[in-house]
């Protein structure tokens, strides 16, 4: 069964540094979607991508994130100026159609020291 | 905005049925999600309800009641495996085109023998 996959599944670093984070959404899914998951709590909508551009995006989403589809099969989160908060579970997420159930990645760890 | 209320841990017996409850507030309702994650997993997805009355799928059912604002999540013939959080997941569709989650805080379940 197809999946979505995501790289790393563990990312370690530096406070103030940038991190790029990598999805692979499924191959015939057009919308794509960022979440993230602090420990022990919710998961929370970061941002939809839809026909190579933002199509919503939440409060948590600012100047400092940025999403990208740099080729016909990955899509990409990049935090800029990485903060101690920033540490969480970062999920990626696609689906067929908007009105279609979204399938998540296993997601990547991101650890801010 | 959304508020989605949903118990933050159950527990019940292997063979047993179970019942989660959700309850919801959002301004532009277009489906419901019900969604299941084993610690440190990613959600994998269980079923989707848009219109009021039950879904079948196996051993899950969802119950779906928009004018209550009302969902639930059946499971039955409960196996140990079946042991994870269950998160209630709300669609607005409003005026922007946001097509997001958002996600309840999650039931607990433990499955005990």
């Amino acid at each position: 069964e197809p999946e979505v996959t995501q790289t790393p599944s563990h990312q370690v670093t530096q406070m103030g540094q940038e991190v790029i984070l990598r999805c692979v959404p499924i191959s015939n899914h057009l919308y794509f979607y960022w979440y993230r998951q602090i420990l022990g709590q919710k998961v929370e909508f970061l941002v939809s991508f839809y026909n190579n551009e933002i199509s919503e995006k939440s409060e948590i989403f600012d100047d400092q994130f940025s999403v990208e589809r740099p080729d016909g099969s990955n899509f990409t989160l990049k935090i800029r100026s990485t903060k101690l908060e920033d540490s969480a579970m970062y999920f990626c997420a696609s689906s067929q159609g908007f009105d279609q159930p979204q399938h998540f990645g296993d997601g990547t760890r991101l650890s801010i020291l | 905005g959304q508020n989605i209320d949903q118990p933050t841990e159950m527990t019940a017996t292997e063979g047993a049925i179970v019942q989660i409850n959700c309850t919801y507030q959002t301004s532009g309702f277009n489906g419901l999600f019900w969604y299941q994650q084993h610690a440190g997993e990613a959600p994998t997805f269980l079923s989707y309800n848009v219109l009021d009355g039950l879904e079948e799928k196996g051993r899950f059912s969802s119950f779906l009641s928009r004018s209550k604002g009302y969902s639930y999540l059946l499971l039955k013939e409960l196996q140990m495996k079946d042991s994870a959080s269950y998160l209630c997941a709300v669609r607005d569709l409003l005026d922007t085109g946001r097509r997001a989650l958002t996600f309840g805080s999650g039931t607990r379940l433990q499955v005990q023998p």
